[in-house]
């Protein structure tokens, strides 16, 4: 079956530190997958993507890591900001980008302590 | 930067009444997407749409669910006759061959 589900639901950490947030995900067959940021009230916001021919790519302060091997994505924010506070969802979907549904994680939330 | 406009954001409704969730996907987009939130719990697949018919739909979308594409710019969701469970945030998404997803900001409908 599919599924993409998240290790924490919440994680804090002190601003200017640097956060990890987990992702498995089940379905092999899986080719792209996406973190998005959701804040309160808003609709998801995209952060990163990556193909699965990748297991590394970097963005401006994040950084998302795939691991086929163990079916398991991250995103590394560097330098933790209050306004990176908000509900993280990683998501999975196979094909072109856009094309098919994609499947949502659970969310973790991030909280970020001055 | 182009967005995915959604409205209303907040509809309050009666149990058994039919809605109407509108969106404007991006101009140049050529699939288009409604999920749903419920409070607290993840995003879930509606239904997909693309060369004005729907290409694919979860099971959540039931008799009671319709999509339309009426004008070349919007991008309507009806729920026929709600129930309670059907409150929840509804997304419309869009996307062109390539690119990911935008989403709008969400209306939030409220059965009571």
């Amino acid at each position: 079956g599919e599924s993409v589900g998240l290790h924490l639901p919440t994680l804090s950490v002190q601003e200017g530190d640097n956060s990890i947030i987990n992702c498995a995900y089940s379905n092999s067959a899986s080719d792209y997958f996406i973190w998005y940021k959701q804040e309160s009230g808003k609709g998801p916001q995209f952060i990163i993507d990556i193909r699965s021919n990748m297991d590394k790519r970097q963005g401006q302060r994040v950084t998302v890591l795939l691991n086929k091997t163990v079916k398991h994505l991250s995103l590394q924010i560097a330098a933790t900001q209050p306004g990176d506070s908000a509900v993280y969802f990683c998501a999975e979907t196979k094909g072109p980008a856009g094309t098919y549904k994609y499947i949502f994680g659970t969310g973790t939330r991030l909280k970020v302590l001055a | 930067e182009p967005e995915v406009t959604q409205t209303p954001s907040h509809q309050v409704t009666q149990m058994g009444q039919e809605v109407i969730l509108r969106c404007v996907p991006i101009s140049n987009h050529l699939y288009f997407y409604w999920y749903r939130q419920i409070l607290g719990q993840k995003v879930e697949f509606l239904v997909s749409f693309y060369n004005n018919e729907i290409s694919e739909k979860s099971e959540i979308f039931d008799d009671q669910f319709s999509v339309e594409r009426p004008d070349g710019s919007n991008f309507t969701l009806k729920i026929r006759s709600t129930k309670l469970e059907d409150s929840a945030m509804y997304f419309c998404a869009s996307s062109g061959t390539g690119s990911g997803y935008t989403f709008g900001s969400g209306t939030r409908l409220t059965v009571v």
